[in-house]
């Protein structure tokens, strides 16, 4: 059964600090991993998608890297900003569990000016 | 191009009862999966459609049941509704399925007194 996990569940750092969020998966067998960003009691919006056979998509401050191998993606973020502050989740698309979506609890960020 | 629309925004309703959801997915989309998200069990998988078929589903009750229309829209039924159901519940729509980006709405409150 597909498990992901996120590490730390909360991170509070100083403006302009470049900072990376964790993501750990108990099975390889994912068709791809997903970063989203979440405002309190608002959707979710998406980062970057990176497919089992990329190692890594880039968006401006963002840099999303996957290793399926160790089960292990990091989102890292350079130079952050106040309105980054938020929570972010991480999600697998797994082949195992039926094509199924599994999020996992997320990591909440505060970005101190 | 309109993003995906959830209605309506905030839900209260009475043990017992039952609700509808609405979901229309970004034009041209033709999956569209359901979320609950609460602060004790995080984001939850529901369901996922694709051209009216359900692909999958979590591991939910039988009071949870969805569908899509031949447009794409989706709606989510919840039957007898219990305290615990109150939650944020997440539609998302994507163009396929598996490799495809996720793009989620805002959301329905629902609340369950």
């Amino acid at each position: 059964k597909q498990e992901v996990t996120q590490i730390p569940a909360a991170l509070s750092v100083p403006e302009g600090e470049n900072l990376v969020l964790n993501c750990s998966f108990t099975d390889s067998a994912i068709y791809n991993l997903q970063w989203f960003r979440q405002d309190p009691g608002k959707g979710l919006t998406s980062l970057l998608l990176i497919q089992s056979s990329q190692r890594e998509q880039t968006s401006g401050r963002l840099n999303a890297s996957l290793d399926k191998s160790s089960g292990r993606s990091t989102l890292y973020i350079a130079a952050s900003q106040p309105g980054d502050s938020a929570t972010y989740l991480c999600a697998v698309r797994s082949k195992t569990s039926y094509d199924k979506v599994i999020f996992g609890p997320g990591t909440s960020l505060s970005v101190i000016p | 191009k309109a993003g995906v629309t959830q209605t309506p925004r905030y839900l209260i309703k009475t043990r017992g009862q039952q609700v509808t959801l609405s979901c229309s997915p970004i034009s041209g989309h033709r999956s569209v999966s359901w979320y609950q998200q609460t602060p004790g069990q995080g984001l939850q998988f529901l369901f996922e459609y694709f051209s009216e078929t359900q692909r999958n589903k979590g591991n939910f009750p039988g009071r949870f049941s969805g569908r899509q229309f031949s447009n794409s829209r989706s709606e989510m039924n919840v039957s007898t509704l219990e305290l615990g159901d109150s939650a944020l519940y997440l539609c998302a729509s994507s163009f396929g399925v598996r490799d495809e980006k996720l793009f989620f709405g805002s959301g329905t409150q629902l609340s369950v007194l």
